[in-house]
Parts: C-alpha cells; structure tokens; sequence
C-alpha cells in the first residue's frame, strides 16, 4: 500500500519562497511519477508539475514556469515542491500525488499542506 | 491547454437516485486519458474512474464512466449517502495536465 506523507502548514511572507515535502513509502518510489496539485480556498484542483523520480526530470504548468521547482530525493524516497516569490493567490493546500506511470492519473495522493501566505 | 468544462455546477438530489454528471473538453482527449475524482471536505481528492470508463481499485460499481473524444459522463446509478461530494474530471493525456470546475453534488 502506497502512502505519501506530507510536511506541515507553513505560514510565509510575500516574496518569499516555501518548500513542501512528500514522503512516500510502500511501492518503488523510483518507478513512479509524483504530481503536484493545489486547491486555493474554496476553489478547484489545479496541476502545477511532476517528475519523474527515477530520471530526475520534471515538467511544469506554464503558469507556474519560472517560479516552481520538483525535485525528487531516491535515497529517501521524498518529492520536494518549492514556490518562489510567494504572493497571497498562493495561498492553498498543496498536495502531492502518485501516478503509477508517468502520463497515468493520480491513485494515490497525500494528506495535503496548508500554505498561507501573509503580511 | 485542454479546457474542461463541468456541467452541471451543482446537482442537487435524493438518495436512492441516479445523477449524471458531464465533462466536456475543448479539444479531443487522446486515448480517452479521462479521470473522475471525488472529494470531501477536508479531504483529498479520491480517483473513481481512469480511462473514461474504467474504475479504480476499491470503488462500487454504482459508479460508471462513460464517452470518448471530447464528451465524458459520470454516473451514479442509485446515490448513498456518502457520495454526495465535489466531483473532477481530468484529463491526462496531454501536457499539461488539466481538471474541470467540479460540480457539486448535494443532497435535496
């Protein structure tokens, strides 16, 4: 059974950066494809990227190009995401979610962390 | 970008009903790379249905997926208590990946 465990909520001020982890364990963390979604208060999902652990290559959404970085750890079996130049629209849970392959949808997901972002 | 559009927004209904939640894409979505999510409150989203109309490990058959090409469906043939929830589709076959609005389902 796969199981992603996520960090805890940050609260951050604009124009600075936060660094979310996932944990996974069960499965080949190596194998599989791990996907970043947020959800802004009261909103819809919302892809920003994913990488490939075991090639260390990751793709973003246009929108956040520039500003959003997944890296993968093998040792540990952790994705990492950080968000640069944080504004308040940042503000959301971010969750991390396994997909089997990469180009599959997402069967499992982590519990999700809240990122606030505030003067 | 694939734009999905949900409809309705919100579906209000009994227990014991059928709902019929549609997913319509802006373009075709390449070999019905097509998911349906639910989600709770509080929770993370759930995968119901991948590949249009095949579903995920663990979900009741009372859940069926359905279209091909840039028209998808959602089904629930008889609603229990514990579906009523935000539902996604998404589509996943095509960079970058994109969801719809999600329509919410509610009891009446």
């Amino acid at each position: 059974q796969v199981q992603l465990v996520q960090s805890g909520a940050e609260v951050k001020k604009p124009g600075s950066s936060v660094k979310v982890s996932c944990k996974a364990s069960g499965g080949t963390f190596s194998s599989y494809t791990i996907s970043w979604v947020r959800q802004a208060p009261g909103q819809g999902l919302e892809w920003m990227g994913r990488i490939i652990p075991i090639l260390g290559i990751a793709n973003y959404a246009q929108k956040f190009q520039g500003r959003v970085t997944i890296t993968a750890d093998k040792s540990t079996s952790t994705a990492y995401m950080e968000l640069s130049s944080l504004r308040s629209e940042d503000t959301a849970v971010y969750y991390c979610a396994r997909d089997t392959i990469y180009g599959s949808p997402s069967d499992y997901w982590g519990q999700g962390t809240l990122v606030t972002v505030s003067s | 970008e694939i734009v999905l559009t949900q409809s309705p927004g919100t579906l209000s209904l009994s227990p014991g009903e059928r709902a019929t939640l549609s997913c319509r894409a802006s373009q075709s979505v390449s070999s019905s790379y097509l998911a349906w999510y639910q989600q709770k409150p509080g929770q993370a989203p759930r995968l119901l249905i991948y590949g249009a109309s095949s579903r995920a490990t663990g979900i009741p058959d009372r859940f069926s997926g359905s279209g091909s090409g840039t028209d998808f469906t959602l089904t629930i043939s008889r609603l229990e208590p514990e579906d009523f929830a935000v539902y996604y589709c998404q589509q996943y076959g095509s960079s970058p990946v994109t969801f719809g609005q999600g329509t919410k389902l509610e009891i009446k």
